[in-house]
């Protein structure tokens, strides 16, 4: 099956700063890569995804990139504010049955202090 | 919509209990997933169904763990009997069928606490 690889599991970042997490993946098939953000305490959520047909996805402050020759791929958070502060999991998906199932990374804590 | 609805949001239970956590998903979405998260192993994806039917129950970690869907509106998992190590948040989760990609909404969570 796939794997997910996430690094670095924490990030401490100065407000202001950039942060960029990485991932890599095992499966070639695998063409949709999802990035969701918990806060503490709360539900996992959506923030950005990037399918397999593009390289690179820009939503304000956040950006997707991904290799799929080297079967990677990244989240990049540039002028970074303390309420970015959360756990970011990256996936793999691939197509199953209809839909898509994502493997999840071990998560990046991020932490921006003001 | 109210998004997925788990319940109960918190529970402390005695070792060898059985404990059952309860899932609405959302109106509509064809596929429901049970997650367990531990800072020790991340985000785990226990089993999902599509449309009632249990697709892969892979990550189930033993016969303890048991999961239902009887309807669409309705999942439950049940940890018998339940053991510290199960200590964790469930999350249940839905999504919808079709597109290019979906997206996955996740409940508040079920916070368990075996001791």
């Amino acid at each position: 099956g796939e794997n997910v690889e996430q690094h670095p599991s924490t990030l401490s970042v100065q407000e202001g700063d950039s942060a960029v997490i990485k991932c890599t993946y095992s499966d070639s098939a695998s063409n949709y890569f999802p990035w969701y953000k918990q806060e503490l305490g709360k539900r996992p959520q959506l923030i950005i995804d990037i399918r397999s047909n593009v390289g690179e996805k820009k939503d304000q402050r956040i950006a997707v990139t991904l290799n799929k020759t080297a079967k990677h791929f990244s989240l990049h958070i540039t002028e970074t504010q303390p309420e970015d502060s959360a756990v970011y999991f990256c996936a793999a998906s691939m197509e199953s049955g209809g839909s898509y199932i994502p493997t999840f990374g071990r998560g990046t804590s991020l932490i921006v202090h003001p | 919509d109210a998004g997925v609805i788990q319940s109960p949001r918190h529970e402390v239970t005695e070792m060898g209990q059985e404990v059952t956590l309860r899932c609405k998903p959302i109106s509509g979405h064809d596929y429901l997933f049970w997650y367990r998260q531990t800072m020790m192993r991340g985000l785990e994806l226990l089993i999902y169904f599509n449309n009632n039917v249990p697709i892969d129950d892979s990550g189930m970690p033993e016969d303890r763990f048991s999961a239902k869907m009887p309807n669409a509106s309705f999942s439950t998992l049940k940890i018998q009997p339940s053991e510290p190590r199960d200590s964790a948040v469930y999350f249940c989760a839905s999504a919808g069928a079709g597109a290019y990609g979906n997206t996955i909404y996740f409940g508040e969570g079920s916070w368990l606490t075996v001791v």
